[in-house]
């Protein structure tokens, strides 16, 4: 059974740019959660799709955006790309409420 | 809100033993699910172990178990016959049970395990 994939693995960004990274969960998994992870603040929600709704956001601005396909894909994009974006972005699915979700290994963005 | 508080940011077992990493979070509700997870420099977050809060039996994976104290808000992980692979960060994350409420996974900061031969 495949696991969450995410694409690309590094990514390096200019500031001002945007970008957009993917995320396939495990088949048959309908929610998606994105996290960012930076030493300075850790982890913290971005948001999270359950069948292509958002259904929860974290307290980010509105440069980052989401969104989730039929097949359950999900893609997050940041706009006008600031040095601090710079960080790990884990995508996270799970099947049932009471699951721990499984995590992907994650995009590290590089913005200079 | 809730939170999550890993008050050890660094610890070291020597391999073979067993060692403990904290967790304390604050919460009003009365129902959530508790995790750890484990990172290691692959950087892929794994879950180790779950517990949910309404189940009083302390939850045990192999070598990984917990000590849930509901009243107390504390979720402490226990690691025996630590082995050189578990050296990783580990992370307490909360999860509400709350029809309606968010599922979104709150992290404390994590604690770096060193695992020494």
């Amino acid at each position: 059974k495949a696991g969450v994939t995410q694409t690309p693995r590094y990514l390096i960004k200019t500031r001002g740019q945007q970008v957009t990274l993917s995320c396939s969960p495990i088949s048959g998994h309908r929610s998606v959660s994105w996290y960012q992870q930076t030493p300075g603040q850790g982890l913290q929600f971005l948001f999270e799709y359950f069948s292509e709704t958002q259904r929860n956001k974290g307290n980010f601005p509105g440069r980052f955006s989401g969104r989730q396909f039929s097949n359950s894909r999900s893609e997050m994009n940041v706009s006008t790309l600031e040095l601090g974006d710079s960080a790990l972005y884990l995508c996270a699915s799970s099947s049932y409420r009471t699951d721990g979700y499984t995590f992907g290994s994650g995009t590290r963005l590089t913005v200079v | 809100a809730q939170t999550v508080t890993q008050s050890q940011p660094e610890m070291s077992v020597q391999e073979a033993e067993t060692v403990t990493l904290s967790c304390t979070y604050d919460t009003s509700e009365s129902d959530y699910y508790l995790f750890w997870y484990k990172q290691p420099p692959s950087r892929q977050m794994i879950l180790v172990i779950r517990q949910e809060a309404y189940k009083q039996q302390n939850a045990t994976e192999n070598r990984f178990s917990v000590n849930f104290q509901k009243a107390a808000k504390s979720f402490s992980l226990k690691i025996s016959d630590s082995q050189l692979g578990d050296a990783a960060m580990y992370f307490c994350a909360y999860r509400s049970a709350t029809q309606g409420g968010s599922e979104k996974l709150v992290f404390g900061k994590g604690t770096k395990l060193t695992v020494n031969p």
